[in-house]
């Protein structure tokens, strides 16, 4: 089955640096990615929609220029958390989607990537 | 409103026994699929079914069923023959819209514990 690499799996670094979290899809061409972060115990919160070539579409209330996506190939999406602090701590999950939806596709998921902020 | 509503924020089951956890949906679209994802402590998703709306039959996955009530907007997931490893959250998520533009709503979840 079709399968979505993220790493790291887990980051901790100091508060003010900018941390890059990688998404590929490993088997398939993902003309769509998306961007989850995950409160413990909540549920997922889309943060972004990114296409290939494309700028990414943004959820209302997330900074754009605090999480910076770049979709720069059909297999490779990266989160930069700019300038991170505490509050920026979460779980972060992206999921994968190849160009032609078909209904019963669901989203590919990455194992996430649990930051913490110091 | 809310896309996806699950009202159990936690749900206990006896190894063995049947567990039958709630979704309920809204949407205005008439085409959407319905999902179920679990997510274990570690943290993965990971697909468990799907259902879409113009299915007429209710869609299984070995252990795994849904329960698909259109008129209520309901897709409840039932788990057969618990085992202990099915302890984990569980994400009804549903998609709407079409072409690259649809998007995915999850629920709050469902912590599921199964007792020994």
């Amino acid at each position: 089955g079709a399968v979505v690499s993220q790493h790291p799996s887990w980051v901790i670094c100091k508060s003010g640096t900018s941390v890059k979290i990688e998404c590929r899809s490993l088997d398939f061409q993902a003309t769509t990615m998306f961007w989850y972060r995950q409160f413990p115990k909540q549920s997922l919160m889309l943060m972004a929609t990114s296409n290939e070539g494309s700028k990414a579409t943004y959820e209302q209330g997330v900074e754009k220029d605090k999480f910076l996506i770049n979709h720069a190939s059909l297999t490779l999406s990266t989160l930069t958390v700019t300038s991170a602090h505490p509050e920026d701590s979460s779980f972060y999950i992206c999921s994968a989607r190849s160009g032609q939806v078909l209904g019963n596709q669901p989203q590919h998921f990455g194992d996430g990537t649990r930051l913490s902020i110091l | 409103a809310q896309k996806i509503t699950q009202t159990q924020p936690g749900m206990f089951v006896q190894e063995k026994e049947a567990v039958t956890l709630d979704c309920t949906y809204d949407t205005s679209d008439p085409s959407y699929g319905l999902f179920w994802y679990k997510q274990p402590s570690s943290g993965e998703m990971i697909f468990l079914i799907y259902q879409g709306s113009y299915d007429q039959q209710n869609a299984t996955e070995g252990r795994y069923s849904l329960n698909f009530q259109k008129a209520r907007k309901s897709a409840n997931l039932v788990i057969s023959a618990s085992q202990l490893g099915d302890s984990a959250m569980y994400f009804c998520a549903m998609r709407e819209g079409r072409g690259n533009f649809n998007k995915f709503y999850f629920g709050s979840g469902t912590k599921l514990n199964v007792k020994p």
